[in-house]
C-alpha cells in the first residue's frame, strides 16, 4: 500500500524568507510525485511532478522540490515566500507499478501561512 | 474554456436524501475521479473510472454510486446509506496511457446534509 506523510499541519514563515513544506511517501516500486496548492473552497491547482530524471523539479509559481530516494522524500520550496502564497499544500503519490487505477495518494494536506 | 466543471457549488440536503453532484470535462480525457476531502485528512478515493461504461470502487465507496455513459460525464451519488455524508467533493480528470500526466481538478462542491 502506498502512503504520504506530511508532518506539518501548519507552516509560518515571513513573506521574502524561504519557505519548505515537507513531505515523505512510502510505494512499493518507484514513486510519480506530485504537489498541489489549494486556496478556501476550491479545487486543486498542480504545481509540480516527479517521474524520473533530475532529483530537482521546477515548477509553477516559483516552486520546486527536492526528490531525495534514501529518505522517500519530496520537499517544497520556494527561495522567497509571498503573501499570496498562503494556502493549503498537498503531496501526492502514485506507484509507478500501478498501471489499473492509477489514482493518487495524498498527503492530510500542510497549510502555509506567509507573514507580511 | 477547457477544464472540468463541477455543479452545484453549495449543496443542502436533508438526511435520508440520495443526491447526485455532477462533473463534466472537456478535456477529452479518458479517466475520472471522485475524491472526498474532510478536514485534516486530504483527499481519498470514492470511485473511478478509465473508460466510459466502466468503473471501479475507491477506498470509500460504501453509500455512493456513479455512472460513467458518456466520456465527459461522471456524476455522483451520494446515497442515504453514506453515514457521514457533509464534506468536499472533488472530481479529478487525466489523459490515459503514455506519459505520466497530472489529475486536473474542479472546483468541487461543498455538500452539507442535516
Amino acid at each position: 500500500a502506498q502512503s504520504v506523510a506530511q508532518p506539518e499541519d501548519q507552516v509560518n514563515v515571513a513573506e521574502g524568507n524561504p519557505l519548505t513544506v515537507k513531505c515523505t511517501y512510502s510505494v512499493s516500486g518507484n514513486p510519480y510525485l506530485f504537489w498541489y496548492v489549494q486556496y478556501p473552497n476550491r479545487g486543486l491547482q498542480f504545481l509540480l511532478k516527479y517521474i524520473t530524471g533530475d532529483n530537482l523539479v521546477k515548477g509553477s509559481y516559483g516552486f520546486e522540490a527536492e526528490f531525495n530516494k534514501s529518505q522517500t522524500s519530496f520537499h517544497l520550496k520556494k527561495p522567497s515566500a509571498l503573501v499570496s502564497d498562503s494556502a493549503l499544500y498537498f503531496c501526492a503519490v502514485r506507484d509507478g507499478r500501478d498501471t489499473g487505477r492509477r489514482a493518487l495518494t495524498f498527503g492530510s494536506g500542510t497549510r502555509l501561512q506567509v507573514q507580511p | 474554456d477547457g477544464g472540468i466543471t463541477q455543479s452545484p457549488k453549495y449543496l443542502f440536503r436533508k438526511e435520508g436524501q440520495n443526491v447526485t453532484l455532477s462533473c463534466e470535462q472537456n478535456l477529452n480525457h479518458d479517466a475520472m475521479y471522485w475524491y472526498r476531502q474532510d478536514p485534516g485528512q486530504g483527499l481519498r478515493l470514492i470511485y473511478y473510472s478509465q473508460i466510459v461504461n466502466d468503473f471501479q470502487k475507491g477506498d470509500i465507496a460504501e453509500g455512493y454510486s456513479v455512472s460513467r455513459e458518456k466520456k465527459e460525464s461522471f456524476p455522483l451519488t451520494v446515497t442515504s446509506a453514506q453515514k457521514n455524508p457533509t464534506a468536499f467533493y472533488l472530481c479529478a480528470s487525466t489523459p490515459s496511457g503514455g506519459p505520466v500526466y497530472e489529475q486536473y481538478f474542479g472546483p468541487g462542491t461543498r455538500l452539507t446534509v442535516t
